[in-house]
């Protein structure tokens, strides 16, 4: 079965750039979203297709790909921020939703 | 405002049954795919299952094929999942989520039922 890779943690001073990677086997030819998971709350989408921001979600939120890695970057990083983030995809091949294992970003 | 409500959540017995339940509200439940989504205490996203709008593709993670059943009724906009033969791994908080389409996104959740299963 399809497989998305992220870090366990990244951690980002406040005001600093924080960048969360995805790793999977030609992740460049699948359409990436992200997720934002808040402690107690539940998962909010925020970037889905690769770079598409849903309406609400700030400009600081963006994702890109290169290669077999997409990444989520979140700018001028507060402590608003901290959150366990999510990439996930549609796996043509086996019909499945796949989530990668999940990203814990602490602002430090 | 897009809402999505779950319900059926409970303390439940390995071998045992559940029936969650999901209202909508906001939206035409009828116009969009819809998918079950859980997390185990302290652990990641996981999907469980899927039910196209008009109800033709179902699909099932292999983890529940055969145990889950997952339907909807569109005219009382309202998604259901069925659980059976339920065993300890099950437990966690189960999220009703709409599908966004073609590429997979799981647009919109509800904050989701907990279902422990335990002796």
């Amino acid at each position: 079965s399809y497989v998305l890779t992220q870090p366990p943690s990244v951690s980002v001073a406040p005001g600093q750039t924080a960048g969360i990677s995805c790793g999977g086997n030609n992740v460049g030819a699948q359409r990436v979203h992200w997720y934002q998971q808040r402690p107690g709350q539940a998962p909010v989408m925020v970037v889905y297709e690769d770079y598409n921001r849903p309406s609400g979600i700030p400009e600081r939120f963006s994702g890109s790909k290169s290669g077999n890695t997409a990444t989520l970057a979140i700018s001028r990083v507060d402590a608003g921020d901290e959150a366990d983030y999510y990439c996930q995809v549609w796996d043509g091949n086996s019909k499945h939703v796949v989530f990668g294992g999940g990203t814990k970003l602490t602002v430090l | 405002e897009v809402q999505l409500v779950e319900s059926g959540g409970a303390l439940i017995q390995p071998g045992g049954s559940l029936r969650l339940s999901c209202e909508v509200s906001g939206f035409m439940l009828g116009n969009y795919n819809m998918n079950w989504i859980r997390q185990a205490p302290g652990k990641g996203l996981e999907w469980v299952s899927y039910i196209k709008a008009d109800s033709t593709l179902i699909l099932y993670a292999d983890s529940v094929r055969g145990r889950f059943t997952i339907s909807r009724d569109n005219a009382g906009n309202s998604l259901h999942l069925q659980m059976s033969n339920l065993r300890h791994e099950d437990t966690g908080r189960y999220f009703c989520v709409r599908d966004g389409g073609k590429t997979g996104n799981q647009e919109f959740w509800g904050q989701g039922t907990p279902v422990t299963v335990s002796s």
